[in-house]
């Protein structure tokens, strides 16, 4: 009940494309979804998140979409740049006082080539 | 700079040793948290506490001990009882006392090998 699954493992797209990445949960109980991105050798940095109560939220070049009734977030990388290449996460949380206790997806590895 | 220092950013450890490692914040965070990374895992939660003197097992707490004495710091002791040590170690921080924005802060980490 405490699992996020993340797919694919990994992805290769060219610059100018669009990556998707794709998030299911199974706990009802999460009211939290953020998406983290990680570089080699660095801590993650928080890229976007949402709550259930919408289901789209666009920051920039980034989008995440949200299915509530399919327990189901995805992550649209649009304009994919060379830099984006990084490790990213999806996540979710209780909320409330308990947000910071993140259950992560297993990472999706993001190459973009120029 | 604000921020989270964590320290060593690697060590090595012989089987048997205790280590612990570092986590200092200056973001005047209540929360502080502890996540281990294994490769195609994700991270797991490893402690986490929510206020001074106070602090909760998280889903792998076996084999690590942690204290939480000053806002600033929350340091992970590995001891020799977690049976498979060797692996990324983070540290996070997040404000949830009111006016917090849900968003936790990482340290860049701490590599532990056990040889």
């Amino acid at each position: 009940q405490q699992q996020v699954k993340q797919s694919p493992q990994s992805l290769i797209v060219q610059k100018g494309g669009i990556s998707i990445i794709n998030c299911a949960y199974e706990n009802t109980a999460f009211d939290y979804f953020p998406w983290y991105q990680q570089f080699p050798g660095k801590g993650p940095a928080l890229l976007i998140a949402i709550r259930p109560d919408v289901s789209e939220k666009k920051e920039g070049r980034f989008t995440i979409s949200f299915n509530k009734s399919a327990k189901q977030f995805s992550l649209h990388i649009m304009d994919s740049q060379p830099g984006d290449s990084a490790t990213y996460f999806c996540a979710a949380s209780k909320g409330g006082t308990s947000y910071g206790k993140l259950t992560f997806g297993q990472g999706t590895i993001l190459t973009v080539h120029p | 700079d604000g921020g989270i220092t964590q320290s060593p950013k690697y060590l090595f450890r012989k089987e048997g040793q205790n280590v612990t490692l570092s986590c200092e914040q200056n973001l005047n965070h209540d929360a502080m948290y502890w996540y281990r990374q294994d490769p195609g895992q994700g991270l797991r939660l490893i402690y986490y506490s929510q206020i001074v003197n106070d602090f909760q097992k998280g889903d792998i707490a076996e084999g690590y001990s942690v204290s939480r004495e000053k806002k600033e710091s929350f340091p992970l002791t590995v001891t020799s009882a977690q049976k498979n040590p060797t692996a990324f170690y983070l540290c996070a921080s997040g404000g949830w006392l009111g006016g917090h924005t849900g968003e936790l802060f990482f340290g860049e980490g701490s590599r532990l090998t056990v040889l």
